[in-house]
C-alpha cells in the first residue's frame, strides 16, 4: 500500500518564525490533505490539495504531485500553531485514508 | 471544523458497562468513518460506512459495534472493553470516495476505560 513519510517528526521555533513541514508519499494521489490537531485534540482541515498551491492566511501548502511531495509553509508562527500536522493521502481506489505519522510543533513566545 | 458533531466529549467507563458514541452531520455526505486515535500516534480507521451500509472493518475486536441508522447519523455501541481501549475516538464524514471528496473530522470523544 501507498506509505506517507512526513518530517520533520519535530519542530521547536520562536513566535514569529518561518517553516516548511513535509510530506512524502510513494504513489500517485488524487487528494492530499493537510490537518492540524491542537494540544485539545480537534483534527482540523487546513487544506484539501491533491496538486497545486492554496493560501489561507499565514498558511501555504503545495502539492507536486508528479515528484510525490506536498510542503505546508507557516509564516510568522504563533503559539497557538502548536499541535501536530499531519498529511493524509487515500489508499488506491479505497474508503481508507493513509496518515503520515505527523510533525509536532511547539512554538514558544 | 465543527460541522460533524460528536458526543459525549469525555467518557468514563468501567469493564463491564455499555455505551454509545455519538456522530452527526449536517453536510450532505453519504460516507461516514470512526476512527481510533492513540497518544501520539495518528488516526487508525476502524470502520467505514457507505450509503448507509458497513463498508469497511478494520478488524475490529467485537466488542466494537458500529451503526448507521441514516445518512446522518453515525453510533459506535462499546461493550465489555477493555483499559487498552482507552483513547480518542474520532468521527468523520466525506462524500464518496470516487468524488475526491476530502475527510471533515468531529471534535472526537476520549474514552477513558478503568
Amino acid at each position: 500500500g501507498i506509505q506517507v513519510e512526513q518530517s520533520p517528526p519535530d519542530l521547536i521555533l520562536q513566535e514569529g518564525a518561518n517553516s516548511t513541514l513535509r510530506c512524502n508519499f510513494s504513489d500517485s494521489v488524487n487528494n492530499l490533505q493537510w490537518f492540524h490537531q491542537n494540544p485539545w485534540g480537534q483534527l482540523i482541515n487546513l487544506f484539501y490539495i491533491p496538486s497545486g498551491t492554496k493560501q489561507n492566511g499565514r498558511l501555504s501548502a503545495t502539492t507536486v504531485a508528479t515528484e510525490r511531495y506536498s510542503l505546508l509553509y507557516i509564516s510568522s508562527s504563533q503559539t497557538t500553531d502548536s499541535g501536530v500536522y499531519f498529511c493524509a493521502v487515500p489508499n488506491t481506489g479505497g474508503f481508507k485514508t493513509i496518515f503520515g505519522a505527523g510533525t509536532r510543533l511547539f512554538v514558544k513566545a | 471544523d465543527t460541522e460533524v458533531t460528536q458526543t459525549p466529549k469525555h467518557l468514563v467507563m468501567g469493564m463491564t458497562n455499555k455505551k454509545s458514541l455519538k456522530c452527526e452531520q449536517h453536510m450532505g455526505h453519504r460516507a461516514m468513518y470512526w476512527y481510533k486515535q492513540k497518544a501520539k500516534k495518528p488516526p487508525e480507521l476502524m470502520f467505514v460506512y457507505s450509503y448507509e451500509k458497513l463498508s469497511i472493518n478494520e478488524s475490529v475486536p467485537s466488542r466494537f459495534s458500529p451503526e448507521c441508522p441514516n445518512s446522518s447519523l453515525l453510533n459506535l455501541h462499546l461493550h465489555a472493553l477493555q483499559p487498552e481501549d482507552s483513547a480518542l475516538y474520532l468521527c468523520a464524514s466525506s462524500h464518496p470516495r470516487g468524488e475526491g471528496s476530502p475527510l471533515h473530522f468531529g471534535n472526537g470523544t476520549r474514552l477513558t476505560v478503568t
